[in-house]
């Protein structure tokens, strides 16, 4: 079944204490991606990636971090999270070429005190 | 630059009756266009797409939406709401990629739909 998965689904963690969500993907898309969700505000992207090695700033991407060192996985790291980084979060990826729309994960939601 | 609004972000109908969702963009070239649909406690989920084929586009349960461009919308209907319609709507656009770029896909704040009996 082709699926983007994350985890954990759901985190409670405190002010300054790291963390990493993983995102990983079975469809080989190149194209991969991090947004975050608040009320009011819709989906807004952190950071995304075109391939391997290749990620980039999205519109909000303070006080996170990404790596793509394998096609298939995406995770996003909070070196040092803050409770304006309470959210819902979810990871995307899509193909470069063909089908056009973007497959999300079940959603991450993270609360920080 | 690309952008989405959505009219209302909360829509209640009664059961049966007609369902529509605003949709305005602003693209400076001919985009795509995605609605999304997001259950409670659930992901993403595509409802449909318009890539530039027929402007009129059919749906997963029983949605449509029909591109206007001279009206730049992209409005989500449904002829009969069921009370599992109730759900979070996100419009979303993106660059066309043989318009000369492909780039990420830009949502608008949502609308919450209500369906009462």
């Amino acid at each position: 079944e082709a699926q983007v998965t994350q985890n954990p689904r759901y985190l409670i963690t405190v002010t300054g204490k790291k963390l990493t969500v993983t995102c990983s993907q079975n469809m080989n898309h190149e194209y991969m991606s991090w947004y975050r969700q608040d009320p009011g505000l819709g989906l807004r992207q952190i950071y995304y990636s075109m391939n391997v090695e290749v990620t980039d700033k999205g519109d909000v991407p303070e006080g996170y971090k990404v790596s793509r060192k394998e096609k298939r996985n995406f995770p996003l790291i909070l070196e040092s999270p803050s409770p304006n980084q309470t959210s819902l979060y979810f990871c995307a990826s899509r193909p470069l070429t063909g089908s056009t729309e973007a497959f999300f994960g079940q959603g991450t939601r993270l609360t920080v005190v | 630059a690309q952008s989405v609004t959505q009219l209302g972000s909360h829509v209640s109908v009664s059961e049966g009756a007609l369902v529509l969702l605003r949709c305005n963009y602003s693209s400076s070239v001919p985009p795509y266009l995605f609605w999304y649909v997001q259950y409670p406690n659930q992901g993403l989920q595509l409802l449909l797409k318009y890539t530039s084929a027929a402007t009129l586009v059919k749906g997963i349960n029983g949605f449509e939406a029909e591109f206007k461009k001279s009206e730049t919308s992209f409005h989500l209907t449904k002829p009969s709401a069921h009370m599992s319609d109730a759900a979070e709507y996100f419009c979303a656009v993106s660059q066309n990629p043989f318009s000369g770029g492909y780039n990420k896909l830009i949502f608008g704040a949502g609308t919450r739909l209500a369906v009462h009996p």
